[in-house]
């Protein structure tokens, strides 16, 4: 059965403490895995897509990577503005569109 | 670029009556729209699909009489509940994807948060 599952569940970080976050998929035919984040009360906002192995993509603080059966979304020196859930999603070959979600890391940064 | 917006944003609705949610893509055509519900502390359930002028694609379990999906141009797409009752209650958002682009990535709306009493 595909799935994406996604660690920890709730992470608490000082301020300035890296670290990362595990998107992890048992799925055939990957044809993107996809990182959002979602404060409380809004929609997903769109960060990164990986399409293939070993490709890596950077935005401000944070920082995707992607291997075969996983995903690492690192956070580099975070804010307490970085607080918010952060989603990965696969989508894969022949499901119509559809994208397979994780259920979220929710990420607290301690000021 | 890449926005997408919901109206409204907060609905409060009585027993039985029905409500519509309207998603639009401001800056890009939506050749495929997608809603799911979200339900609290948990991630996002997709409801349905659809494509500029076809019929929505429901997910298992998702009632179409119930949740009826009109995409019936390139920017706009609605949900509306019908009967609507307190289970459906719930945060539902809208996303939207430009096939023509050549890539896949979903730009999601604010969501609308729906109360039945």
């Amino acid at each position: 059965e595909d799935q994406v599952t996604q660690s920890p569940e709730a992470l608490r970080l000082q301020e300035g403490e890296s670290s990362s976050l595990n998107c992890s998929y048992t799925v055939s035919g990957l044809r993107g895995l996809f990182w959002y984040r979602q404060d409380p009360g809004k929609g997903p906002e769109f960060l990164f897509t990986l399409y293939s192995a070993g490709e890596e993509k950077e935005k401000e603080r944070l920082k995707a990577t992607l291997t075969k059966k996983e995903s690492f979304l690192h956070i580099t020196a975070p804010k307490p503005e970085d607080s918010a859930t952060y989603l990965c999603a696969a989508y894969l070959i022949n499901t119509g569109n559809q994208f397979y979600f994780g259920t979220g890391t929710s990420l607290t940064v301690i000021p | 670029g890449a926005v997408v917006s919901q109206h409204p944003s907060r609905v409060i609705c009585k027993s039985g009556t029905s409500v519509k949610i309207e998603c639009r893509s401001l800056d890009f055509q939506a050749t495929t729209m997608f809603w799911y519900r979200q339900f609290p502390k948990q991630s996002l359930m997709l409801m349905a699909t659809s494509n500029e002028g076809s019929k929505a694609t429901y997910e298992q379990g998702v009632e179409k009489d119930k949740f009826l999906i009109n995409h019936a141009s390139l920017t706009l797409s609605t949900l509306t509940v019908t009967s609507a009752h307190p289970e459906d209650s719930s945060f539902y958002i809208c996303s939207a994807r430009d096939g023509t682009s050549g890539t896949y990535e979903q730009y999601f709306g604010p969501g609308t948060r729906l109360t039945v009493t």
